[in-house]
């Protein structure tokens, strides 16, 4: 079965500094989609950044980027120059492309501080 | 301009009660989700719809049930409310379906508590 796992229950960084989010998974199929999403306190689900497993070039959105290291299942992401407005939750997921189904991690909570 | 809204956004009920959640889709999507989000903020899906057909069933109890009347709704309905119900109930959707790895998009959620 698969599974994803964010070891970090709860992260904090200095505001304008980078700070990297950590997340594995667990599979044995090769053809998925990995996914970060940000949840702030107002609770919607905002796509962050997304990378096709097929890919072997990192996905970058502004100050958003990952390191995708597929055969140590690790798909970490970076935040560059933090704003407080990224404090949120952040949910690593793992979607098999033949398959509707999202699995998502428990979660990492970012704190920015001024 | 929602793209995926849901209502109501908030609702208490007493245990036993029967609710529903409504949620609609304006992106033309073909597939649509119910994820339930519980109090340690764990998002697990429940079901899934692609073009009004069930896909997904993820061993919800059968006090849950979706009704898709058209592609761009999903509602959700539930019969005999309990304690444990008592969660965030995300609505998403996604162009396509299994096959093509596509990115869902979520709705603001509705916060159920049962009382």
């Amino acid at each position: 079965a698969q599974t994803v796992t964010q070891s970090q229950p709860e992260m904090s960084v200095q505001e304008a500094e980078t700070v990297t989010l950590s997340c594995t998974y667990d599979t044995s199929e090769s053809d998925y989609y990995l996914f970060w999403y940000k949840q702030p306190p107002s609770r919607q689900m905002i796509l962050v950044i997304r990378q096709e497993a097929y890919k072997q070039q990192n996905a970058t959105e502004n100050r958003f980027s990952v390191n995708f290291q597929k055969a140590a299942k690790s798909f970490s992401l970076k935040i560059s120059d933090s704003q407080l407005g990224d404090a949120a939750m952040y949910f690593c997921a793992y979607r098999l492309n033949r398959d509707d189904k999202i699995i998502f991690g428990k979660g990492t909570r970012l704190h920015i501080l001024p | 301009d929602t793209a995926v809204s849901q209502t109501p956004k908030y609702l208490v009920t007493q245990m036993g009660n029967d609710k529903s959640i409504k949620c609609e889709q304006n992106l033309g999507h073909d597939t649509m989700y119910w994820y339930k989000q519980d109090s340690k903020k764990f998002l697990k899906i429940m079901f899934s719809y692609n073009n009004k057909e069930l896909i997904i069933n993820e061993t919800v109890p059968n006090r849950f049930s979706p009704k898709s009347p058209d592609k761009a709704h999903l509602n959700l309905h539930i019969n005999s409310l309990e304690l444990g119900d008592s969660a965030v109930y995300f609505c998403a959707s996604s162009p396509g379906h299994s096959g093509y790895g596509d990115t869902q998009y979520f709705g603001p959620g509705t916060r159920l508590t049962v009382l």
